[in-house]
């Protein structure tokens, strides 16, 4: 059974500082791995799919990087700002959900950026 | 402006007295599905429809119903509405039913609390 974890639960940093978000997934049998973000009241939005047969993906200061066949993916945030505070969540596409489109979450990590 | 949208936003009601939480997409979406959220145990699928006409149970099932009549609606119908499924809804929609392929779009949320 497909279990994704992400650790550390929560951080909190201050502003200007790069850091890494470390998502974690048992079976490396994944068609893709999608990173969200979640803001309350707002929901998720999606900020980078990476296919199974890549290895990295960048929108704007985000880069985020999948290692399947260690079950890893890092979410990079550069040059942190408050307005990145919010509840970061990575989800995986377990092979055999083609037909299904579930997708398998995290619990996610809630990032605070001081000023 | 592309975007999933559901209403309400947030409800609180009385056991066994039916609703309808509405989701609507305007990006010609022919995959749309239903999480739930919950402390502890993150987003898991309830229902999924892979076009018009064609829906499916996920993982946690019980208790709702959908339909897919237009391809831009996909409506979670609770008959008979119980505490346990106090939680908040998120609807989510993908070009395609080949969704390991696309990212998913996701929904602002829908808050619901039964007493």
């Amino acid at each position: 059974k497909q279990e994704v974890t992400q650790i550390p639960a929560a951080l909190s940093v201050p502003e200007g500082e790069n850091l890494v978000l470390n998502c974690s997934f048992t079976d490396s049998a994944i068609y893709n791995l999608q990173w969200f973000r979640q803001d309350p009241g707002k929901g998720l939005t999606s900020l980078l799919l990476i296919q199974s047969s890549q290895r990295e993906q960048t929108s704007g200061r985000l880069n985020a990087s999948l290692d399947k066949s260690s079950g890893r993916s890092t979410l990079y945030i550069a040059a942190s700002q408050p307005g990145d505070s919010a509840t970061y969540l990575c989800a995986v596409s377990p092979h055999g959900s083609s037909n299904t489109g579930k997708l398998i979450f995290g619990q996610g990590t809630t990032l605070q950026v001081k000023p | 402006e592309a975007q999933v949208t559901q209403n309400p936003r947030y409800l609180i009601t009385v056991t066994g007295k039916k609703l309808t939480v509405t989701c609507s997409q305007n990006m010609n979406h022919e995959y749309m599905s239903w999480y739930r959220q919950d402390p502890g145990l993150g987003l898991r699928q309830i229902y999924y429809s892979m076009n018009v006409e064609v829906t499916d149970k996920g993982d946690v099932p019980e208790g709702y119903k959908v339909s897919r009549k237009e391809k831009r609606n996909f409506p979670l119908i609770l008959e008979s509405p119980s505490p346990n499924q106090t939680s908040l809804y998120f609807c989510a929609s993908s070009l395609s039913w080949s969704v390991s392929t696309y990212e998913q779009y996701f929904g602002p949320g829908t808050r619901l609390t039964v007493t």
